[in-house]
């Protein structure tokens, strides 16, 4: 396993087009994560999902947001009519949560998509 | 409001010396872990280390320790022997929700720009 992959690495595209980024988790993960990251800022969390079902969503989450992660394996994140604010680092995370033998991990990262909006 | 704050935008430091990247934090939950990751330019976000809230001695790895005061809300990194690619971003973050020991769901500072200079 290479680690958490995501698709595409850069996508610049026009005010109100939609977009759809991928993430594939590292394989043994059952929890999955996507953060915003803008220009010199720490990611700020948009939501999670243990296996299929999101648990969480933030705030930063507007409706023009939404993710999915069918079968409990990759996640999509979708951006309906995007504006200039959606300018970021969208990145993804996944962990292993293990509630029975306590066998937790931290969240792995991956490389991110960088979505330029113009 | 659980918050992490990261006081030093910016740090430079000279090869082999050692350098002290500050972190403070709140929150009101009493077992958590606490975490520095790093991003090179360019490049995906790595866990450098990791410090349980519970466990009183300070994390090490390698060059890498922490000075964790619980009591303070303190918990700065320590690189020692800083060598050119610890250059990148450092960021402070914690679980802003600690229940089943979940360490992906973050709050990260803002983060420090450690530059390494030969």
């Amino acid at each position: 396993d290479t680690g958490v992959s995501q698709d595409p690495r850069h996508k610049i595209t026009k005010r109100g087009q939609n977009v759809t980024f991928r993430c594939d988790p590292i394989s043994e993960h059952n929890r999955l994560y996507w953060y915003r990251q803008t220009l010199g800022q720490g990611p700020e969390f948009l939501t999670y999902f243990q296996n299929e079902a999101q648990l969480e969503k933030s705030r930063l989450l507007s409706d023009r947001f939404s993710a999915e992660r069918p079968k409990g394996s990759f996640s999509t994140l979708e951006i309906q009519r995007t504006e200039q604010g959606d300018s970021a680092m969208y990145l993804c995370a996944s962990s292993l949560a293990s509630f029975k033998h306590r066998g937790n991990t931290e969240a792995f990262f991956g490389q991110g998509t960088r979505l330029t909006v113009v | 409001a659980q918050t992490v704050t990261q006081s030093q935008p910016e740090m430079s430091v000279q090869e082999a010396e050692t350098v002290t990247l500050s972190c403070t934090y709140d929150t009101s939950e009493n077992n958590y872990y606490l975490f520095w990751y790093k991003q090179p330019p360019s490049r995906q976000m790595i866990l450098v280390i990791r410090q349980e809230a519970y466990k009183q001695q300070n994390a090490t790895e390698n060059r890498f320790s922490v000075n964790f005061q619980k009591a303070a809300k303190s918990f700065s990194l320590k690189i020692s022997d800083s060598q050119l690619g610890d250059t990148a971003m450092y960021f402070c973050a914690f679980p802003f929700r600690a229940y089943g020991g979940s360490q992906g769901n973050l709050i990260f500072g803002k983060g420090t720009k450690l530059s390494v200079k030969p």
